[in-house]
């Protein structure tokens, strides 16, 4: 079964560094999402991705924050300065089709800032 | 109001045992409805969609009333995998505006 996968599991980074996190949605589809979760709190949606640009992004997602789709494959998340609250899972989901009601989910990156 | 209520938990139930989940949201607008579960430090996992007329996927049945803006969750029979946290979850745009709301999760854990 297809699936959606990300890279790396695990980052370890200082405050302040740049991060770029990676996934590689489910080959057919058409809808990008990150999701963060902070531990012990609720999946938070970041930001949405269609057709080369953002459909929509939440507070959260501010001028740190930035993705892209740099080749037909990847599916990439920066933060640009990172903040220690900015520790959390990242999960990168995809959906195939406007009609479609299910997002797959990414195993998941743990981002640790120091 | 929060976005996506559910019960706080957590559950401790035995194997065997019938336990029920709700969930209540605040956009009447929502489009689409869930229930995932989530292992601990794993990503969330689609158990079902909700809809209106119900619906049943072997041990698990789920319910939506759109004019009380509930949902539930009715595991039956209860195995020690089920021990999970299940997240509430609603889709409140559509199309490009998709998103998924989630609730804070109920912690189940089922003892032998």
């Amino acid at each position: 079964e297809p699936e959606v996968t990300q890279t790396p599991s695990h980052q370890v980074t200082q405050m302040g560094q740049e991060v770029i996190l990676r996934c590689v949605p489910i080959s057919n589809h058409l809808y990008f999402y990150w999701y963060r979760q902070i531990l012990g709190q609720k999946v938070e949606f970041l930001v949405s991705f269609y057709n080369n640009e953002i459909s929509e992004k939440s507070e959260i997602f501010d001028d740190q924050f930035s993705v892209e789709r740099p080749d037909g494959s990847n599916f990439t998340l920066k933060i640009r300065s990172t903040k220690l609250e900015d520790s959390a899972m990242y999960f990168c989901a995809s959906r195939e089709l406007a009609a479609t009601d299910t997002q797959y989910f990414g195993p998941g990156t743990r981002l640790t800032v120091l | 109001r929060k976005e996506v209520e559910q019960d706080p938990g957590p559950f401790n139930v035995p194997e065997g045992a019938t336990v029920a989940f709700n969930c209540t949201y605040s956009n009447s607008a929502s489009q689409s409805f869930f229930w995932y579960r989530q292992d601990c430090r794993k990503e969330p996992k689609l158990l079902m969609s909700v809809y209106s007329s119900g619906n049943e996927d072997g041990r698990f049945t789920a319910q939506l009333n759109r004019a009380s803006q509930y949902i539930s969750l009715l595991i039956r029979d209860s195995k020690l995998s089920d021990s999970a946290t299940y997240l509430c979850v609603v889709n409140m745009g559509g199309g490009s505006n998709y998103k998924l709301t989630f609730g804070k999760g109920t912690l189940l854990t089922v003892n032998p």
